[in-house]
């Protein structure tokens, strides 16, 4: 298995409070990315970083921002959290384009 | 924009049945493909990955797929399938450009009947 280990697995959050999600990895791979799963709605691409410092939004990055200060850890901040940011989120880390992505074990929030 | 569409929500087949998932992309140059695989509760499993060469893939678990340009479709699929199957299949694009996002279809739910 890759080595890729998202922390905390499980959060239940009030309304309005900040919360990071950690993505942490071992394989220095280039690439990592922010998904969030719904019912319904599949994985949605959140923040996706190519590189250290170097990040970009997805389809769902509204109140949403990353950092990524070394190659190992990219993490997730929501900054006032909402119930419609409830759901299951996953990290994943991928080496180069031509190689597939490999997955967490996913955190799942409750905001409340 | 690259995106996926998998127009089947639930599929229901018999064990030992054959099984096709559908998957139809856009994409504006050679895409990148994978199917993915989720059991309840766990992450996601890597099927198989088309990048070039042959369009006939084959995976793990007794899973191919075919990589069709003209219809922009890369289904999935198995001769027989096993009460195990049951799950949650993505399709996922990606490609040289756009950032190397990976972009992921809504997921087919496939319920296998003994």
């Amino acid at each position: 298995d890759a080595g890729i280990t998202q922390s905390p697995r499980h959060k239940v959050t009030e309304t309005g409070t900040p919360v990071t999600l950690r993505c942490h990895q071992t394989e220095n791979h280039r690439y990592m990315y922010w998904y969030r799963q719904d019912p319904g709605h599949g994985l949605r691409l959140i923040h996706y970083s190519y590189g250290v410092k170097d990040t970009d939004k997805g389809e769902v990055s509204d109140g949403y921002s990353v950092s990524r200060s070394k190659t190992e850890d990219f993490l997730l901040t929501l900054e006032s959290a909402t119930s419609s940011q409830t759901s299951v989120y996953f990290c994943a880390i991928r080496q180069v384009m031509n190689t597939e992505a490999f997955f967490g074990q996913g955190t799942r929030l409750t905001v409340v | 924009a690259q995106s996926v569409t998998q127009p089947d929500i639930h599929i229901t087949v018999s064990e030992g049945a054959s099984l096709e998932l559908r998957c139809n992309y856009s994409y504006g140059a050679t895409p990148y493909l994978f199917w993915y695989v989720q059991s309840p509760g766990q992450g996601l499993q890597l099927l198989l990955k088309y990048f070039s060469g042959d369009t006939l893939v084959q995976g793990i678990k007794g899973f191919e797929a075919e990589f069709k340009r003209s219809q922009s479709s890369f289904n999935l699929r198995k001769p027989s399938v096993h009460w195990s199957d049951a799950a949650e299949y993505f399709c996922a694009v990606s490609g040289a450009g756009g950032g190397n996002k990976l972009t992921f279809g809504t997921g087919t739910q496939l319920k296998v009947e003994l």
